[in-house]
């Protein structure tokens, strides 16, 4: 059975670096992609990034310079790194299986506030 | 980037209405080996999202087949042939031929 789990913590201060982990079973991350996805209180959802099987990665062009996804295939975990967070970045943080996000995780809010 | 425009923002409908959602993209999303990116997602109140459809047209296993996807290019269609009230929530297109991809405005369906 496919999970994916988000955590992390739960507010985060302003031009602080978020770091959150995405654990994973069911799947194998050298055969699946995992992505990130976010989503502000009552908007829409917004593509992050994704960590392919063979480790590369892509990412949204508007916070590609304060993102790092990176992955640890032993304990079936995906990290999320972003600096330099704002109000903005308050939001609803997703893991999903595939570049296509075909099983998501439940989600873990974040919030910026100092 | 691709712009993914979803029209209505708002649908109403009541049971057993057929309703059609589109998905407008700012670049064709067929790529060069002839395959088009486009999928469609649920997200029901207090869910996470669901994959409903997978490139263009194919149902996700275990998805009722009132769903259906269609188009082509820049233009796609949504269509569910007789709402019920599980249908309730924001659907969602996402486009993966362009990187980055992007997900659509989005399409609330409520209740009429």
């Amino acid at each position: 059975q496919v999970q994916l789990k988000e955590s992390g913590p739960g507010l985060v201060q302003p031009s602080q670096t978020l770091s959150l982990t995405c654990t994973v079973s069911g799947l194998s991350l050298t055969s699946n992609s995992v992505s990130w996805i976010r989503q502000p209180p009552g908007k829409g959802l917004e593509w992050m990034g994704v960590i392919w099987s063979n480790g590369g990665t892509d990412y949204n062009s508007a916070i590609k310079s304060r993102l790092r996804i990176g992955r640890d295939t032993s304990k079936s975990q995906v990290f999320l790194k972003m600096n330099s967070l704002q109000t903005e970045d308050t939001a609803i943080y997703f893991c999903a299986r595939n570049y296509y996000s075909d099983y998501w995780g439940q989600g873990v809010m974040v919030t910026v506030s100092s | 980037d691709v712009v993914l425009t979803q029209t209505p923002s708002t649908s109403s409908a009541t049971i057993g209405q057929s309703v059609s959602i589109s998905c407008r993209s700012s670049q064709s999303l067929l790529d060069s080996a002839g395959n088009t990116y486009l999928y469609w997602y649920l997200q029901r109140p207090g869910q996470s999202p669901q994959l409903l459809i997978y490139l263009v047209s194919s149902l996700e296993s275990g998805v009722p087949n009132r769903f259906s996807g269609s188009g082509s290019g820049t233009d796609f269609t949504l269509k569910i042939s007789g709402v019920e009230a599980e249908d309730l929530g924001v659907y969602y297109c996402m486009q993966a031929t362009h990187v980055p991809y992007t997900f659509g405005t989005g399409t609330k369906l409520e209740l009429k």
